[in-house]
């Protein structure tokens, strides 16, 4: 079981400039989130998946798009990075067991926007 | 408006010393409360979960504590190691309601270094 896995770990980008950051999960979880993480602010939710085909606005979406491909797979997109969007973004899926929920986070992927 | 915050933000101490980290919450309703470890340049991993009848839980050299009646909870950590040098953060879940991204409820992080 590789768990979450993100893509790419490191990236740098102009303002102006897009991409898709990618997220996998291979322990059959229905619900997927996007986060971004910030020194000083915590963990921000930015878009979450509670199951495929779905998908519904966090706390800071402006920005950003999100498509769950499939069961498996949630990405997230800028369509024109400005430098405020420099974060580590991390992708997390939910096991839901006993009522209770616990994350699994992926490795983050480090963004710069210059 | 649900709330989570933690204290202190950053702390230093010496190997083999112990130490504990303060997690108080006003979210309501409660289900459970989660500690989780960030190692630098790592995602959280969760260290332990609390629930409502639940006053202490550890793991390993990690011990949580919580008063649900004051909603306070901590975390002591005993005979600290270099590698327990990390972020922990508090989060603190509302009942699950089906997939919702509402009830999760997280702190800013307890930022710890652990020097030899």
């Amino acid at each position: 079981n590789a768990g979450v896995t993100q893509t790419p770990k490191f990236q740098v980008l102009k303002t102006g400039q897009s991409m898709t950051l990618q997220c996998a999960q291979d322990m059959n979880h229905n619900s997927m989130y996007w986060y971004r993480q910030d020194p000083g602010m915590g963990l921000r939710l930015i878009y979450y998946s509670a199951s495929e085909g779905t998908t519904d606005k966090g706390e800071v979406p402006n920005g950003y798009n999100v498509s769950r491909l499939n069961k498996r797979e949630f990405s997230l997109r800028l369509e024109s990075a400005a430098p405020s969007q420099t974060s580590v973004y991390f992708c997390a899926s939910i096991l839901v067991a006993g009522g209770h929920r616990e994350q699994f986070f992926g490795p983050g992927t480090r963004l710069t926007v210059l | 408006k649900n709330q989570v915050e933690q204290s202190p933000q950053s702390l230093i101490i010496l190997e083999g010393k112990n130490c504990t980290l303060q997690c108080n919450y006003t979210v309501s309703p409660f289900s459970n409360l989660r500690w989780y470890k960030q190692d630098t340049g790592r995602g959280p991993v969760s260290l332990t979960i609390m629930t409502f009848s639940e006053n202490t839980k550890s793991n390993g050299r990690y011990t949580a504590t919580l008063d649900a009646d004051t909603k306070q909870s901590s975390l002591h950590i005993t005979a600290s190691q270099l590698s327990d040098s990390a972020s922990y953060i508090c989060v603190v879940s509302a009942p699950y309601s089906g997939g919702g991204a509402d009830g999760l409820t997280f702190g800013k992080g307890t930022h710890l270094i652990i020097q030899p």
